[in-house]
């Protein structure tokens, strides 16, 4: 049962444009997301993250907005570059289990073509 | 800090023998998790400990697969047999916080 699911296994934008990337959740409990960057050969890093209590993050390129109602979150990179190749993975917590326990995605790979 | 270390960074063995797999979470960080990457399910926890403790390890795939943390600076992810299906890539992530954690390089182990 995948309760953190990234229906986009891979997502292809010129360099300049706006990069979507979409994640969609099922466990109403989580209250926590967060995207992780990951190059090749290295291992995730985190990005940028949101709480519910929020609908919109913003660090400077980098934008997630959430929809609780929709249970579905995106990450909005403008304008893209080509070091922004990678893939993204979105991850879900619930905050009240008290266990750092993050569910993630299957992954979106991002190529930012020049 | 080096950060989260883990080795091997690679390991090829063959169907049958016993593999482990080794991390030094950041100093200070007091939970550690350990991940498999594969293509189909992305990142699937395997087990967590919170100081030192195994808190939850229901991700752990089958009786082959067992996990240590003998004190807070090491702890190790072994398989035993190890099967071609095993073949992933395993990543190892400590945290001080709930709400972050910091990823090893990865170790990818190819099972022939």
């Amino acid at each position: 049962d995948q309760q953190v699911k990234q229906n986009s296994p891979s997502l292809s934008v010129q360099e300049g444009r706006i990069s979507i990337l979409n994640c969609d959740y099922t466990n109403s409990m989580f209250d926590y997301f967060l995207w992780y960057k990951k190059y090749p050969a290295e291992g995730p890093t985190f990005l940028i993250s949101i709480s519910s209590i929020k609908d919109k993050n913003e660090d400077g390129r980098f934008t997630v907005f959430l929809n609780k109602s929709a249970k579905h979150l995106s990450l909005h990179i403008v304008p893209s570059q080509p070091g922004d190749s990678a893939v993204y993975f979105c991850a879900a917590l619930d905050s009240s289990s008290n266990t750092g326990k993050l569910i993630f995605g299957q992954g979106t790979t991002l190529q930012v073509k020049p | 800090d080096a950060g989260v270390i883990q080795s091997p960074r690679h390991e090829v063995t063959e169907m049958g023998q016993e593999v482990t797999l080794r991390c030094k979470p950041i100093s200070g960080h007091n939970s550690l998790f350990w991940y498999r990457q594969t293509m189909m399910r992305g990142l699937e926890l395997l087990i967590y400990f919170n100081n030192n403790v195994p808190i939850d390890d229901s991700g752990m795939p089958e009786d082959r697969f067992s996990a240590k943390m003998p004190n807070a600076s090491f702890s190790t992810l072994k398989i035993q047999p190890s099967e071609p299906r095993d073949s992933a890539v395993y990543f190892c992530a400590s945290s001080s916080r709930l709400n972050e954690q910091f990823f090893g390089p990865g170790t990818r182990l190819t099972v022939l």
